[in-house]
């Protein structure tokens, strides 16, 4: 059974659209993530959350707009799709609450890569 | 300035040979956690070690070891008799509390990964 699994693999659209990711965990954990993967590798965090609760929001635009229905689900809708956000999506959880340093292992979805076209 | 810096962007070695993959960390804080990830052509992110700021013990997994210096906050990575299997992007990270959300939460931050290319 797959940890950490989120949907689609690959997602080609035409800039302008609107899109989803979508991202379950089944490891019963608290906290879930998504980060964004750039041409050069770059990982950086776009959202935590915790308990279907928001806690970290990293300057990103509002045309991104997580929603965790549960704290097993978190989801990245994309509105306006642009160039620019071409990418590897990657969605993680974790068993802490993100306020534990002492349980922070994250793990990690297989990634989207999107294609704004 | 970057919390976690790989200074080596891509390393090539031939099959059996030694390699280090060097990581260096910046932080405030006395409590802290250091993690390696390897992504593999195939795109996922591998899980291979974490330790907390306190424990300063090299560690080593079969062919992996790590080797920790808070005096440099050096956190690097040495496989030994590499194969082609170890053919990835490997990133070193940090996490530590958030200041930019009052320490409230903590972040991981990624370096920018070293491609290690072992050639047969």
């Amino acid at each position: 059974d797959t940890a950490v699994s989120q949907t689609p693999k690959y997602l080609v659209t035409q800039m302008g659209n609107d899109k989803s990711i979508k991202c379950e965990q089944n490891l019963g954990h608290d906290t879930m993530y998504w980060y964004k993967q750039d041409s050069k590798k770059f990982l950086k965090i776009m959202f935590s959350y915790n308990n279907k609760e928001l806690i970290i929001n990293e300057t990103v635009p509002n045309r991104f707009s997580p929603k965790s229905p549960d704290k097993a689900h978190l989801n990245l809708h994309i509105n306006s799709l642009e160039l620019g956000d071409s990418a590897v999506y990657f969605c993680a959880s974790s068993p802490g609450t993100g306020l534990d340093l002492t349980n922070e292992k994250l793990f990690f979805g297989s990634g989207t890569q999107l294609s704004v076209l | 300035a970057q919390k976690v810096t790989q200074a080596q962007t891509e390393i090539s070695v031939v099959e059996k040979e030694d390699v280090t993959l060097d990581c260096v960390y910046e932080t405030r804080d006395t409590t802290y956690y250091l993690f390696w990830y390897k992504q593999p052509p195939s795109g996922e992110l591998v899980f291979l070690i974490r330790r907390n700021s306190f424990d300063e013990q090299n560690e080593i997994s079969g062919r992996y070891s790590w080797n920790f210096q808070k005096s440099t906050s050096s956190f690097n990575f040495t496989i030994t008799a590499s194969q082609v299997v170890d053919s990835a992007v490997y990133f070193c990270a940090l996490s530590e509390p958030a200041r930019d959300y009052g320490g409230a939460t903590n972040k991981l931050i990624f370096g920018t990964g070293t491609l290690l290319a072992v050639q047969p």
